[in-house]
């Protein structure tokens, strides 16, 4: 069986600050890795997903994460953050013929 | 309209009511989905349909009954449903047939309360 597990519920930084989200998995065959991004009262937006391939994945607005198969982890990471990435970020791990499984998100707030 | 539109975007009901909630694609996918999203849980899979045909259905109770009439259209119908059941209700759509790889596309949700 799969699991997803994202450590922080809740990760507050200041503005151009960098930032990294932690995402944990745990899954006994290949798998593939996703981040969505929930802005307020919006439905979720793919921001990036591992499949295959390079283990440092490039999403949009500025986000990158990596794929680390001996930690079982696919942490997003950002630079400098502005205001406009307040928002919840869901990480998220599906494998061959299995279905998607979501963490319980994490709430990233910008203070100026 | 584009991409993934869902209506109402609120909806409050008592426990006896039967209510609909509405959900339309604009984006030519073959695979649609609704989740439940509760407060400090993960979201939920609930239902997914790819070319129309039901292929997952995750034991969800069976007070809410799923309809997708054709590849842009997915109801899901409601019925005598609980307290516990208030949460927000998300579609998406993916364009392959319901694949793992697939990136999904979602709608905004329909934040459902039941008194």
């Amino acid at each position: 069986a799969q699991s997803v597990t994202q450590l922080d519920s809740q990760v507050p930084v200041f503005e151009e600050a960098p930032v990294e989200l932690r995402c944990n998995y745990s899954s006994s065959v290949s798998v593939y890795l996703f981040w969505y991004v929930q802005y307020p009262n919006q439905g979720l937006q793919l921001l990036l997903k591992y499949l295959s391939g390079s283990t440092l994945v490039k999403g949009i607005n500025g986000f990158e994460a990596e794929f680390n198969k001996s930690q079982t982890s696919f942490h997003l990471r950002k630079p400098s953050v502005h205001i406009s990435d307040t928002a919840e970020y869901f990480c998220a791990v599906s494998g061959v013929a299995s279905k998607i499984i979501f963490g319980s998100g994490t709430r990233l707030s910008i203070r100026p | 309209e584009t991409g993934v539109t869902q209506t109402p975007r609120h909806l409050v009901m008592g426990m006896t009511n039967k209510k609909s909630l509405k959900c339309e694609q604009h984006l030519g996918h073959n695979a649609m989905y609704w989740y439940k999203q509760s407060a400090k849980k993960p979201l939920e899979l609930m239902f997914v349909y790819s070319l129309e045909e039901r292929v997952e259905n995750n034991s969800v109770p069976s007070r809410f009954s799923p309809e997708c009439p054709n590849s842009s259209h997915l109801f899901l119908h409601l019925h005598t449903l609980q307290p516990e059941d208030s949460a927000l209700y998300l579609c998406a759509s993916s364009q392959g047939q319901g694949a793992s790889t697939d990136t999904q596309y979602f709608g905004p949700g329909t934040r459902l309360t039941v008194l």
